[in-house]
């Protein structure tokens, strides 16, 4: 069993759809969580970090942790064509040098 | 805020050659660096990290090797490339203190 379980997708929404992702992990040590956003052919870029459990909101992005479940989840309002790309999760335990990602969704908004 | 260079963005070698893929970082000092590899539609596979000046951990035995020469210099090397060497690189930094770490804009070698 990987440590962070992520659904590859494709994932294809209409513009304008709510778009939501989900990460599973089976290390309850896991205090940092994190979603990327990755471009093809592009290097990942941070769009979402939270530490513990909770809510985070940055405009159309909603970032929710569920420690009691090992459950994160990414949720992106008004979804629009730029918001095609691939969403990877990544989380880490404290005074850990390195973080577990997920495998990374696909998604595709249409036009 | 930290910004990472990394280059080339795009690389063509043969089978046997040698290989250097460098990475520098501005805006910080004494960062963790990472190397990672990502293949065709598959995650990041974290090759080698540095916590300092000549220190690296490898997190996998393979044809690759790192070296940190400098406090923001990460430098990812091979005597002789294999096809399966193929992939996406990124170098990453920083995870000190705040817990986040940041890629730069990758490599794409392709060997043939």
């Amino acid at each position: 069993q990987k440590e962070v379980e992520q659904d590859p997708g494709p994932l294809s929404v209409p513009e304008g759809a709510i778009v939501s992702l989900n990460c599973t992990y089976s290390n309850s040590a896991f205090q940092y969580f994190m979603w990327y956003r990755q471009y093809s052919r592009k290097g990942p870029e941070l769009l979402m970090y939270t530490y513990s459990s909770g809510n985070k909101e940055d405009g159309r992005f909603t970032a929710q942790v569920d420690k009691s479940s090992k459950y994160i989840s990414l949720f992106i309002r008004d979804s629009q064509p730029s918001d095609s790309a691939t969403y990877l999760c990544a989380m880490s335990r404290s005074n850990d040098y390195k973080l577990s990602f997920g495998a990374g969704t696909t998604v595709t908004v249409r036009a | 805020s930290q910004t990472i260079h990394q280059w080339p963005a795009t690389l063509v070698q043969p089978v046997g050659s040698p290989l250097s893929l460098e990475c520098t970082v501005e805006g910080t000092s004494n960062p963790n660096l990472y190397w990672y590899r990502q293949a065709a539609g598959r995650g990041l596979q974290l090759l080698f990290y540095s916590v300092g000046i000549g220190q690296i951990s490898s997190e996998v035995p393979q044809n690759l090797s790192a070296s940190r020469p400098q406090d923001r210099q990460f430098i990812l090397s091979s005597k002789k490339l294999l096809l399966s060497d193929s992939g996406f690189y990124l170098c990453a930094c920083c995870k000190e203190g705040n817990e986040k770490l940041f890629f730069g804009s990758g490599t794409q070698l392709s060997v043939l």
